[in-house]
């Protein structure tokens, strides 16, 4: 079946610095999300990406919907505290639109 | 807006309890969703509802108990839970009227606790 591979899995990261994370496929998507979620609370949409080669912002974040439309990455730029989180990328399932396929996440950390 | 409400915000229940769990959207979404989460895991899809029919039921044990009143709320009934089925659950809804308005946006969850 359909999997999403995403990385890094963790990372701990400086503020202001710059993070990107990525998710890979061996099956084509027609869809990217990528979501945050903060603990306790329920995954906020960053962006969605509809189109291959689409690259869209949302302020300091940045997403691009792979050529081959089996990858996707997310950049963070100049990283703030608040940005601490878990980021799951999410992509629906070629049988059926309302079934999402997900990365496993990835956790991210910034020391002030 | 897209902005899913769901209340409680947190629930502790015993196994011989009866819950329900409520959300509610006024996006004019027509698919809304119930997903279960544990800690540092991606969300599990339950049921899906389209246009107020249950349209996905992802092999639910029978103590969950979905409901759709309207185009605007969906309740999650509870009953003889297992502590295993504590977790977060999480309500979402999208467009529904093809396949790039499936789009989902999620609700803040309810914070499960079964003793």
């Amino acid at each position: 079946g359909q999997q999403l591979n995403q990385s890094p899995q963790s990372m701990f990261i400086q503020e202001g610095e710059d993070v990107s994370m990525n998710c890979t496929s061996s099956s084509i998507f027609n869809t990217w999300l990528w979501y945050k979620q903060d603990p306790g609370e329920g995954p906020v949409l960053l962006i969605a990406l509809y189109k291959a080669g689409e690259l869209t912002s949302n302020g300091r974040l940045t997403a691009q919907f792979g050529i081959t439309r089996k990858d996707s990455f997310l950049n963070i730029s100049a990283s703030i505290p608040s940005d601490v989180g878990i980021y799951f990328c999410a992509g629906p399932n070629a049988g059926n639109n309302r079934k999402l396929i997900w990365g496993l996440g990835t956790s991210l950390g910034v020391n002030p | 807006d897209t902005e899913v409400t769901q209340t409680p915000k947190h629930l502790v229940m015993g196994m011989t309890n009866k819950k329900s769990l409520k959300c509610e959207q006024h996006m004019g979404h027509r698919a809304m969703y119930w997903y279960k989460q544990k800690a540092k895991k991606p969300p599990e899809l339950m049921f899906v509802y389209s246009y107020e029919k249950l349209s996905i039921n992802e092999s639910v044990p029978s103590r969950f108990s979905p409901e759709c009143p309207n185009s605007s709320l969906l309740n999650l009934h509870l009953h003889a839970l297992q502590p295993e089925d504590s977790a977060l659950y999480l309500c979402a809804s999208s467009l529904g009227q093809g396949p790039l308005t499936d789009t989902q946006y999620f609700g803040p969850g309810t914070r499960l606790t079964v003793l």
